[in-house]
């Protein structure tokens, strides 16, 4: 089955700057690459996804990025806000999908 | 659109008792439902892929006399966690997918603690 790698665990910034969370998947298969916010206690939003015929994909201040060749994907947050503030994850799949293990973001005002 | 509700929200049940949690599409058919379970501070991890009219996929690890799933429609779900221990208290969450597309629209979660 499907191995997702989320790094780093925890991550802190100052207000402003930018945030960059990776991840590596193992299924080649693979073809839909989702990243989700998840506040404390709350259910998973999906902020932005990918799928493998895209390399990059934007909305406002939130890209990721796709490389099908390292199997890894990225999630870049610019002009980080307080409200960014929560826990990431990434996932990878076909049909259904593989959770990563999460990333604590916090966003120093 | 793509709303998913699920009830309760909390539960508190004694050990060896049942629990059912219904997860329900409110605006749109989900021809496909996935039940996850999330222990503090942890990710989320499959359950069960439940479609409609059909038995539903567990995954590996997870027992289907246990956690049974029934998806006797477009828009309901349900997980009945049965003869609950303490270890079985957690955070399940299930999602739903509209026709053929890959999002998964999640429900709000269900906190279950087993006394």
């Amino acid at each position: 089955g499907e191995n997702v790698e989320q790094h780093p665990s925890t991550l802190s910034v100052q207000e402003g700057d930018s945030a960059v969370i990776k991840c590596t998947y193992s299924d080649s298969a693979s073809n839909y690459f989702p990243w989700y916010k998840q506040e404390l206690g709350k259910r998973p939003q999906l902020i932005i996804d990918i799928r493998s015929n895209v390399g990059e994909k934007k909305d406002q201040r939130i890209a990721v990025t796709l490389n099908k060749t390292a199997k890894h994907f990225s999630l870049h947050i610019t002009e980080t806000q307080p409200e960014d503030s929560a826990v990431y994850f990434c996932a990878a799949g076909y049909q259904k999908v593989t959770f990563g293990t999460g990333t604590k973001l916090q966003v120093i005002p | 659109g793509a709303v998913v509700s699920q009830h309760p929200s909390r539960v508190i049940c004694k050990s060896g008792t049942s629990v059912k949690i219904e997860c329900r599409s409110l605006d749109f058919q989900a021809t496909t439902m996935f039940w996850y379970r999330q222990f503090p501070k942890k990710s989320l991890m499959l359950m069960a892929t439940s479609n409609e009219g059909s038995k539903a996929t567990y995954e590996q690890g997870v027992e289907k006399d246990k956690f049974l799933i029934n998806h006797a429609s477009l828009t309901l779900s349900t997980l009945t966690v049965t003869s609950a221990h303490p270890e079985d208290s957690s955070f399940y969450i299930c999602s739903g997918v509209r026709g053929m597309e890959e999002t998964q629209y999640f429900g709000p979660g269900t906190r279950l603690l087993v006394l």
